[in-house]
């Protein structure tokens, strides 16, 4: 079984700039969500996607965007950066529909610093 | 709009120690609550999930509680070693998909 993975594991842009960040899921896993971390605070939950599907949104603006594809990977993209979103970004896989509590299991991360 | 804050923002004991690290949370009507440990610059590791209707749960060293009514969860940390210093985070889970984390609590564990 293989764990969540994310890349790349760090990338540097500058204002104005678009990126994409990538992350497989858990083997097995249907839902994707995203995280913002910025420096010393918790992560913000950004959106998530199941079946291909947005399946719930936190309060980020339109220029955050992803997809979820056939094989449950998923890119998170966005466009016009800004200097806030300098933050770590997590991305989290989790079965859905299990009744177990679908615990979350998070990748290590991208760290995007935005000049 | 839920919120989770967690004191103390950060934590220093001498190897040995048990601790206890709180969290509480504004809306009761959650699904879960989660603990999860964050090395620094590195993604989180899930230590424990209480579901809504559970009191406790129990791993090794690590014993978190819930108290749904008064939007408490406690993480306690028995005989405290080095290798536990990092930061703690607790998070619920509520309507909408989403997890709500708290600011976190900065654990160093001093041999």
């Amino acid at each position: 079984e293989t764990g969540v993975t994310q890349s790349p594991t760090h990338l540097i842009k500058t204002r104005g700039q678009q990126v994409t960040l990538r992350c497989s899921s858990q083997s097995g896993h249907n839902t994707v969500s995203w995280y913002q971390q910025a420096l010393g605070q918790g992560p913000q939950f950004i959106f998530q996607y199941y079946r291909e599907e947005e399946n719930g949104r936190g309060n980020f603006p339109p220029r955050f965007s992803g997809l979820q594809f056939p094989n449950y990977s998923s890119e998170l993209n966005v466009n016009a950066l800004e200097l806030d979103d300098s933050a770590l970004y997590l991305c989290a896989s989790s079965l859905a529909g299990t009744g177990a509590g679908e615990t979350q299991y998070f990748g290590p991360g991208t760290r995007l610093l935005v000049l | 709009k839920q919120e989770v804050t967690q004191i103390p923002a950060a934590l220093s004991v001498p190897e040995g120690e048990n601790l206890v690290l709180n969290c509480s949370f504004t809306d009761s009507a959650i699904y879960n609550l989660q603990w999860f440990r964050q090395d620094p610059g590195k993604g989180l590791t899930s230590l424990l999930l209480i579901q809504s209707s559970q009191r406790e749960q129990t791993s090794g060293r690590l014993n978190a509680s819930l108290d749904k009514s008064s939007g408490r969860s406690t993480l306690y940390i028995a005989a405290s070693q080095p290798g536990d210093s990092a930061t703690y985070l607790c998070a619920v889970k509520g309507a909408g998909n989403m997890l709500t984390f708290g600011g976190g609590t900065r654990l160093m564990v001093k041999p």
